[in-house]
C-alpha cells in the first residue's frame, strides 16, 4: 500500500531563516506530487505541483520553492522565512489520472510558525 | 472559475443522518464532483466522488442533481469523529483540486 511522509511535523523558525520541508511518498511510481499551505483558520492553498521529476510548477508568487529530485520526493525551501510564510504545509499525491477522476492523498503535514 | 458554494458551518447530532448541500452551477458536462473533509489538525482525506449518477462508498453517499447544479453528501448515521471540514470541489481535469473555504460540520453527543 502507498504511505506518505512529512518531516518534521512542527517547526518554529525565525524570520529571515532557511526552510527545507521534504515529502517522500512509498508504494507508487511517477506520482502527481503537490504541496499546500493552510493559514490559520483558512482554507488549502496550492503551492506547486510536479508530475515528474525536475517538473514543477508554480501556482502562487512567493518566497517559496519547490524541488523534486527523485520520483517519490519533493521538497519545498525557502531562502528567507517571512512572518506570513507560518501555516500548516502539506504534501500529497495522486496517481495523475486524467479526466477528472484522480484522488489526492495528503500527508500528515508540517506545522511551522516563524517568529 | 472552479468555485463551489457550501454554507460555513453545520450542526447534527450523533447517530442521526448528516445531509451536507454543496452548488455548482457553472460546472460544465465533465467536471466531476469530489468531496474532501479534514478533521482537526489533519490533512485532508477523500471521501467520494462522481460525475452524473449517485454513488455509494463505505464513508458516505453522494447524491447529484440531475441538472448537475448542485450536489449532497449524505452521512448515513453520523458519529463524533465525522466532525470535521468538508470540502466540494469541482475537478476539471486539470489534475488539481482548488479547495473553498468547506463546510465546518459539528457533531452533539
Amino acid at each position: 500500500s502507498q504511505t506518505i511522509h512529512q518531516w518534521p511535523a512542527t517547526l518554529v523558525q525565525p524570520v529571515g531563516s532557511p526552510l527545507s520541508l521534504e515529502c517522500t511518498v512509498e508504494g507508487t511510481s511517477n506520482p502527481n506530487l503537490y504541496w499546500y499551505r493552510q493559514a490559520a483558520g483558512r482554507g488549502l492553498q496550492l503551492l506547486f505541483y510536479s508530475v515528474g521529476i525536475g517538473q514543477i510548477s508554480s501556482e502562487v508568487p512567493q518566497n517559496l520553492s519547490a524541488s523534486r529530485p527523485q520520483d517519490r520526493q519533493f521538497i519545498l525551501s525557502s531562502k528567507k522565512l517571512l512572518l506570513s510564510d507560518s501555516g500548516f504545509y502539506l504534501c500529497a499525491w495522486s496517481l495523475g489520472l486524467a479526466g477528472g477522476t484522480d484522488t489526492q492523498y495528503f500527508g500528515p503535514g508540517t506545522r511551522l510558525t516563524v517568529l | 472559475d472552479a468555485k463551489t458554494t457550501q454554507p460555513n458551518s453545520m450542526e447534527s447530532n450523533e447517530e442521526e443522518p448528516v445531509h451536507l448541500p454543496c452548488n455548482h452551477s457553472t460546472i460544465s458536462g465533465t467536471d466531476y464532483i469530489h468531496w474532501y473533509r479534514q478533521l482537526p489538525s489533519q490533512g485532508p482525506e477523500y471521501v467520494i466522488h462522481g460525475l452524473t449518477s449517485n454513488v455509494n462508498n463505505r464513508m458516505a453517499s453522494l447524491a447529484i442533481a440531475e441538472d448537475r447544479k448542485s450536489s449532497t453528501l449524505i452521512l448515513h448515521r453520523a458519529t463524533l469523529r465525522d466532525a470535521a471540514v468538508y470540502y466540494c470541489i469541482r475537478d476539471q481535469g486539470a489534475q488539481k483540486l482548488v479547495f473553498g473555504q468547506g463546510t465546518r460540520l459539528t457533531i452533539n453527543p
